[in-house]
């Protein structure tokens, strides 16, 4: 079965650090691009990053660029998010999703159940 | 940065076609992805590629995109289809999502 699930949310203080996981099983991890998206209480989804295959290359919202870091461990099959200097803000259930191979899809085929992160003092 | 605009809720009722919008400068010059989020759930994927559905997906959801119009079009509409509704599409190297809209089946 093809699944993900993450790890490592929780309550933090304003300014703090904390790096989410996502394992990823039932399928070739190293050949996909990955995807960290959030979403706030009673919001939308908001895209927050994403890495290729190989680690060599990622993106990020403007909103956390320079705080936040994707990055990946293909020998592990876990996705990571190392996100510094929290904001009440970047309170949100952050999702891990997998990004379609199929090149004419460009969207997320696979979805975690989402880590919950709430920034506050 | 590309904004995506999509109508905060519509409602429908039982067995009636449902359309929900997402509008966005030049969109039909992109492709458009449309996801389902029950409540308490993870998003599904329903449309990619403007109009095409995933593996699994009911025929009663269809897609179409032009100028700078996407349109998700529900036929028949069940009370399993109440949810929140997101569009998507690519600026550059980033993911933008619409702000969503909430579909009530009444």
């Amino acid at each position: 079965e093809v699944q993900l699930v993450e790890s490592g949310g929780g309550l933090v203080q304003p300014g703090g650090s904390l790096r989410l996981s996502c394992a990823a099983s039932g399928f070739t991890f190293s050949i996909y691009w990955m995807h960290w998206v959030r979403q706030a209480p009673g919001k939308g989804l908001v895209w927050v990053s994403r890495i290729n295959s190989d680690g060599s290359t990622t993106n990020y919202a403007d909103s956390v660029k320079g705080r936040f870091t994707i990055s990946r461990d293909n020998a592990k099959n876990t996705l990571f998010l190392q996100m510094n200097s929290l904001r009440a803000e970047d309170t949100a259930v952050y999702y891990c999703a997998r990004e379609s191979i199929v090149p004419t899809i460009t969207g997320m085929d696979v979805w975690g159940q989402g880590t919950t992160v709430t920034v506050s003092s | 940065s590309y904004e995506l605009t999509q109508p905060p809720s519509v409602s429908v009722s039982p067995g009636q076609t449902a359309s929900i919008t997402c509008s966005g400068d030049k969109l039909g010059d992109k492709y458009v992805c449309w996801y389902q989020q029950k409540a308490g759930q993870s998003p599904v994927m329903v449309i990619y590629q403007d109009s095409k559905r995933p593996s699994g997906i009911p025929e009663r959801f269809s897609g179409s995109n032009s100028g700078n119009i996407a349109t998700l079009t529900i036929s028949g509409t069940q009370a399993m289809d109440e949810a929140d509704y997101y569009c998507q599409a690519w600026d550059s190297s980033t993911v933008v999502f619409g702000g969503g809209t909430k579909m009530t089946v009444l």
